[in-house]
């Protein structure tokens, strides 16, 4: 089974730019998560979609969206870019089970300048 | 609210020894899961061990193992006989039927593992 994939690896933008980033889950997963890390905040939960809806948010601002797909795969958007956007952002999933593992995908590091 | 605490930002073993990373963790939902995964410098987070907490036994998983300690709400992770690969950041995360599937993670042990 082929794991969680996150494209791309790496992202370089600039302020006031939006960026997409791209998910897709383990086969069968219909709930995918992401999660933004950074060094001073550590690992922030940002949102889950199940079933292209979503169903629980973290607390970032509105720049910040995301949405699935039919096929579950799912992506997310941040708009008007900062500075502190600059982070890793993780990609999960997992199966239908609440407290069921997590999967996670390699990441997308994001550069702002 | 959940909450995980890391108390060691850094840890050095000698290789093949054990090793215990600490984790508490606060939460008034009886219904949770606990959590450790690992990040080595690549970036993904791996997926190590999990324990219930109605799970009465301890979990295990090779030379992983959770030290889940109910009544001080911890669940230490044992690494047994040490590899140089184990060096990395490791991480304790808990998800909480109220909070869905929403990991809350700690802030992080790194492992440094000597030949």
């Amino acid at each position: 089974k082929a794991g969680v994939t996150q494209t791309p690896r790496y992202l370089i933008k600039t302020r006031g730019q939006q960026v997409t980033l791209s998910c897709s889950p383990i086969s069968g997963h219909r709930s995918v998560s992401w999660y933004q890390q950074t060094p001073g905040q550590g690992l922030q939960f940002l949102f889950e979609y199940f079933s292209e809806t979503q169903r629980n948010k973290g607390n970032f601002p509105g720049r910040f969206s995301g949405r699935q797909f039919s096929n579950s795969r799912s992506e997310m958007n941040v708009s008007t870019l900062e500075l502190g956007d600059s982070a890793l952002y993780l990609c999960a999933s997992r199966g239908q089970i609440t407290n069921e593992k997590l999967f996670f995908g390699s990441g997308t590091q994001l550069s702002v300048l | 609210a959940q909450k995980i605490t890391q108390t060691q930002p850094g840890m050095f073993v000698q290789e093949k020894e054990a090793v215990t990373l600490d984790c508490t963790y606060d939460t008034s939902d009886p219904s949770y899961g606990l959590f450790w995964y690992k990040q080595p410098s690549s970036g993904e987070m791996i997926f190590l061990i999990y324990q219930g907490s109605y799970d009465q036994q301890n979990a295990t998983e090779g030379r992983y193992s959770l030290n889940f300690q109910k009544a001080r709400k911890s669940a230490n992770l044992v690494i047994s006989a040490s590899q140089l690969g184990d060096s990395a950041m490791y991480f304790c995360a808990m998800s909480t039927n109220n909070a869905g599937n929403m990991l809350t993670f700690g802030g992080g042990t790194r492992l440094m593992v000597k030949p």
